[in-house]
């Protein structure tokens, strides 16, 4: 199994231009999220999905849409990328039973940098 | 809301030492989950260690040790032997375990760990 996959891996973006950022999982797994990384604020979760057609949004959702049209891929959408988007984003997938075993796996992120 | 907080941004250790790396969190829950997560210079988010809640018994994974006190509210890592690999950031979190909530946990700001030769 390949785990979580993300693409690209790093990305310099300017202002207003659009970027989707990539993520994929063969384990099957339900749940899919979104988070961001920024230095000295840990990881906040942007979108979360439980499965095919249904997401909804976390802590920090403005400016990034997502979309579930299968269980493997969770695409990330900036319509508008922002300087204040740039960020370490991470995408991480899991089951849904909740059991300690099942915790989430993460890719192994993007660097986003928007000028 | 739950919240975790990391009190030591950066901490340092001499190769062979041990160090505790420090995390408390906030909620109403009964039933959770806490998690330490490495994350090395390649940013990959590495699990370490996991706790249940329910568990009285401390969690152990090799030189990787926590002490899980539940009505104080503190899960601190204990990190026995250090070795100049173990340099890297750690990540105190927290999920709850109700049905369905396997898509969040809630990070702390991390913890900067320094292992001098």
């Amino acid at each position: 199994n390949a785990g979580v996959t993300q693409t690209p891996k790093f990305q310099v973006l300017k202002t207003g231009q659009s970027m989707t950022l990539q993520c994929a999982q063969d384990m099957n797994h339900e749940y899919m999220s979104w988070y961001r990384q920024d230095p000295g604020m840990g990881l906040r979760l942007i979108h979360y999905s439980v499965g095919a057609g249904i997401t909804d949004q976390g802590e920090v959702p403005n400016g990034y849409n997502v979309s579930r049209s299968t269980t493997e891929d969770f695409p990330l959408r900036l319509l508008s990328a922002a300087p204040s988007q740039t960020s370490v984003y991470f995408c991480a997938s899991s089951p849904p039973s909740g059991r300690a075993g099942d915790t989430q796996y993460f890719g192994p992120g993007t660097r986003l940098t928007v000028l | 809301a739950q919240t975790v907080t990391q009190s030591q941004p950066e901490m340092s250790v001499q190769e062979a030492e041990t160090v505790t790396l420090s995390c408390t969190y906030d909620t109403s829950e009964s039933d959770y989950y806490l998690f330490w997560y490495k994350q090395p210079p390649s940013r990959q988010m590495i699990l370490v260690i996991r706790q249940e809640a329910y568990k009285q018994q401390n969690a152990t994974e090799n030189r990787f040790s926590v002490n899980f006190q539940k009505a104080a509210k503190s899960f601190s890592l204990k990190i026995s032997d250090s070795q100049l690999g173990d340099a890297a950031m750690y990540f105190c979190a927290y999920r709850k375990n109700s049905g369905g909530s396997n898509y969040k946990l809630t990070f702390g700001k991390g913890t900067l760990l320094t292992v001098n030769p």
